[in-house]
């Protein structure tokens, strides 16, 4: 079974300043991917970014950047120039192999002031 | 561009009425889940089906069934709803991919806000 840690619950950034939201995960499959999810106060699920095992790069998608250290398991989303619009609740999904149960970690509510 | 589609997306049940949650998807992906998501938490993942003709448990199915009745449709039924149901429930698909792992990305419906009284 896969762990995923997000250890902020809640985090706060003020506008226009970079923001990390960290997430640490357990597998054993060499081959894996990270995903990162926004979900706004509207309820939707957006994704975000995704990270392969075995990419060279770190993944970047516009703002959002993926500080994926594979050592230490650990898969940080960067988000650059926080605009208000960020404010949020993510979500870090990891998902192994052909493995098809996807699960989510408790969230990070990002909160983007002024 | 429909995607996923979940009904209903409001429900009010009284404590021991039944209900079934419908989802269907046009993408043709083989993997289709349920979650539910507690206010201000997390999502939780109930049942799964990663193929059409499969279902299993995820970490929270007590309390629910699930029928994979094609490829398009899946569907959550709540037999005797208690309170402790009220959530919003996500139906979802993905492709399930096979080595190397090729980073499909799972796709949400909009949400189903059940409330059991």
């Amino acid at each position: 079974a896969q762990k995923i840690t997000q250890t902020q619950p809640g985090m706060f950034v003020q506008e226009k300043e970079a923001v990390t939201l960290d997430c640490t995960y357990d597998t054993s499959d060499p081959s894996y991917g990270l995903f990162w999810y926004k979900q706004p106060s509207s309820g939707e699920m957006i994704f975000l970014i995704y990270q392969g095992s075995y990419d060279q790069q770190n993944a970047t998608e516009g703002r959002y950047s993926l500080n994926f250290q594979k050592a230490r398991k650990s898969a940080n989303l960067v988000i650059s120039a926080s605009q208000l619009g960020d404010s949020a609740m993510y979500f870090c999904s990891p998902r192994a192999g052909t493995a098809s149960k996807l699960t989510f970690g408790t969230g990070t509510r990002l909160q983007v002031t002024l | 561009n429909a995607g996923v589609t979940q009904t209903p997306k409001f429900q009010v049940l009284k404590t021991g009425q039944s209900m079934t949650l419908q989802c269907a998807q046009d993408m043709n992906h083989n993997s289709m889940y349920w979650y539910r998501q507690d206010p201000g938490m997390g999502l939780r993942l109930i049942y799964y089906s990663a193929s059409e003709g499969t279902t299993d448990k995820g970490e929270v199915p007590n309390g629910y069934n699930v029928s994979r009745l094609n490829k398009r449709e899946f569907s959550l039924r709540l037999e005797s709803a208690a309170p402790s149901q009220t959530s919003v429930y996500f139906c979802a698909s993905s492709e399930a991919s096979p080595y190397p792992f090729s980073g499909n990305t799972i796709y949400f419906g909009e949400g189903s806000w059940l409330t059991v009284v």
